[in-house]
């Protein structure tokens, strides 16, 4: 079965640009989580979703990112348009229930440089 | 809030030499630890879980770790290093709130593990 995908890999943009980054999800899990981790910071919630709908998005930094879900399958997080401060690894997780004693299963993240 | 401090950002170890990695969590009345490993150009893989139960989990690779609620830590050990586990690790607790659930993690640790 196949794990958590998300694209790209890597992604290197100049200030003000936008980046679009997709997140695939383990099929059937309708829970999906954005997070993000900064200059080897800790990594930190952006938002989750329960199939299309956004359940939480109290993580997201400022109204340049935008995420969607349409369909309840992938979702894609925007950044428009980026700043410096922005660089940093993009993790996604899925799991098909939502709870304190359920894994989430992450992807490999994008590496997003803003130059 | 939950919190997750990881104590040391970086841990060097010897091959075939015991290594512990120092987790301390905030206290809650419910707690779900967890530590993660990110291997260079992987994504995060789930190295072991606390839910409930024995206070002693065994995870992948010859991990174990020890939940010690006096204490609130959640300390990661191995017996023996092998090079293969230089990576990065995240311990994490589950945060639930009326947003619903959340991983929260700490900074992480690097281990580098020497010939």
């Amino acid at each position: 079965e196949a794990g958590v995908t998300q694209f790209p890999s890597h992604s290197v943009i100049e200030k003000g640009q936008t980046v679009t980054l997709r997140c695939d999800p383990i099929s059937g899990h309708d829970n999906l989580y954005w997070y993000r981790r900064v200059m080897g910071k800790e990594i930190k919630f952006l938002l989750h979703f329960v199939k299309e709908s956004k359940q939480d998005e109290s993580g997201m930094p400022n109204n340049r990112f935008l995420a969607e879900r349409t369909g309840g399958t992938y979702s894609t997080l925007k950044v428009q348009p980026a700043e410096l401060e922005d660089s940093g690894v993009y993790f996604c997780a899925s799991s098909q229930v939502a709870g304190g004693n359920t894994e989430a299963f992450f992807g490999q993240g994008t590496r997003l440089t803003v130059v | 809030a939950q919190s997750v401090t990881q104590l040391d950002s970086q841990v060097p170890v010897f091959e075939e030499a015991p290594v512990e990695l120092r987790c301390n969590y905030s206290s809650s009345v419910s707690v779900y630890l967890f530590w993660y490993v990110q291997y260079p150009n992987q994504g995060l893989q789930l190295l072991l879980k606390y839910l409930s139960g024995s206070t002693l989990v065994k995870g992948i690779n010859g991990f174990e770790a020890e939940f010690n609620k006096s204490q609130t830590s959640f300390h990661l050990r191995k017996p023996s290093v092998h090079i293969s586990d230089t990576a990065e690790y995240f311990c994490a607790v589950i945060q639930s709130d009326t947003g619903g659930f959340k991983t929260i993690f700490g900074a992480g640790t690097r281990l580098f593990v020497k010939a």
